[in-house]
Order: C-alpha cells, then structure tokens, then sequence
C-alpha cells in the first residue's frame, strides 16, 4: 500500500530557532499534500494545502511566513517553523492525496524549550 | 459507558463486546467520509470511507453507517479487541473540494 515517510519523527529546538520537517511519498507521486497541526487531545486542525510546483494555500489563521510550506517534487513537502516559540510545541502531520484517498505520515512531535 | 473528557469522549468498552462510535457532521456538501484510528504518538491511519450514495459500508469487522437527513456518521466495530483502543476520528470532504475536515474525535478504551 501507499506509504508516506515523516522525517523527523521527534525534535526539540530552542526557541527562537528554525525546524524543518519533511514528508516523503515514498510508492507514488502526490501532487498533493496537507500539512495538520495536532494539539493533546485535539483533533486534526488542516494548516495548508500544498501543491507541487506552486505556492501552498494556508487556513485562516496561520501564518504563512512562519509556517513556510515547499512542494518542491511529486514526492517531497516540507514544513519548516521559523522562530518557533513554545507555544508552536506541537503533533505537526503530513498526508498526501492519491486517486484512490489519503495516506497519513507518522507525524512529527515538536518541542520548543 | 460513554463520558465526555475536557476536549476528548472516550467510550469504555469490554474486550469481545460491540463497539460505536458516532459522528455529527457539519457540512450537508460533503459527499465523502472517512473514518482513521489514531493511536498514541502516531499519524491516522485508514479504517473504511464512505460516499454519500451509500447509506451503509462493510469492512472486516468495521461497518460505516450514513444518514444524511441528520448529518450523522457511525462506525460499528464488532468483537472488539483490546489492540482497538485508539482515539477514532471521522473526516468529511466537501464536493469539489481536496481538503479533509476531522471530527472531534472518540476514545475507545477497550478491557481485557
């Protein structure tokens, strides 16, 4: 089955500091991808839409700049949190779109001290 | 029984028993669902989907229930075992649309 690839599965940074999280399709080629933000015992909150080849579409509310999306390949998006504070401690989740419906990355457990 | 947590429900249910859990949609667009387990520490994974053309979907023992007059979506899981436990979202997608909207979630705590 189709297999997406999250990268780091864990990380903690100093605040202040960048991150960068990438998210692989390792079987297919996903022209599109999500990126989710996951609070503790919170649903599933969709922060971007990303599509290969062209600048990611963000919810209302997230920051754009701080939260900068490249979908840079059919197989490769990446997350990076610029400056992140500890309020930005998060669950962040990658899925990628097929024809035939959504594969979830492991999601990546960020915590800025 | 079924309690409602500070953000999460959580349904306690004993091993081998019948399990559901319901969802209340939100958009009467949405002409796809579907149903991920999610377990600690770990992304959604897969369960059943479902269309609005069908009323009822059956996977090895997971069945999906649809109404669409009261916007709601069930998830039935039969004998249910301890490796179930997990917290349950339902996701709807609004026709035309790629994005996923996810429900609040249900926790399913399963005994021995």
């Amino acid at each position: 089955g189709a297999v997406v690839s999250q990268h780091p599965s864990w990380v903690i940074c100093k605040s202040g500091t960048s991150v960068k999280i990438e998210c692989r399709s390792l079987d297919f080629q996903a022209t599109t991808m999500f990126w989710y933000r996951q609070f503790p015992k919170q649903s599933l909150m969709l922060m971007a839409t990303s599509n290969e080849g062209s600048k990611a579409t963000y919810e209302q509310g997230v920051e754009k700049d701080k939260f900068l999306i490249n979908h840079a390949s059919l197989t490769l998006s990446t997350l990076t949190v610029t400056s992140a504070h500890p309020e930005d401690s998060s669950f962040y989740i990658c899925s990628a779109r097929q024809d035939y419906g959504y594969t979830f990355g492991s999601g990546t457990r960020l915590t800025v001290v | 029984g079924e309690s409602v947590g500070l953000h999460l429900p959580t349904l306690s249910v004993q091993e081998g028993d019948n399990s559901i859990i319901n969802c209340a949609y939100s958009n009467s667009a949405s002409d796809y669902f579907i149903w991920y387990k999610q377990e600690s520490g770990k992304g959604p994974q897969f369960i059943i989907d479902i269309r609005s053309n069908m009323d009822k979907r059956q996977g090895q023992r997971v069945t999906v229930l649809l109404n669409k007059t009261v916007k709601h979506l069930s998830l039935q899981i039969a004998a249910t075992q301890p490796g179930d436990s997990a917290v349950y979202f339902c996701a709807e997608r609004r026709s035309g649309y790629s994005t996923l909207t996810f429900g609040k979630g249900t926790m399913l705590l399963v005994s021995p």
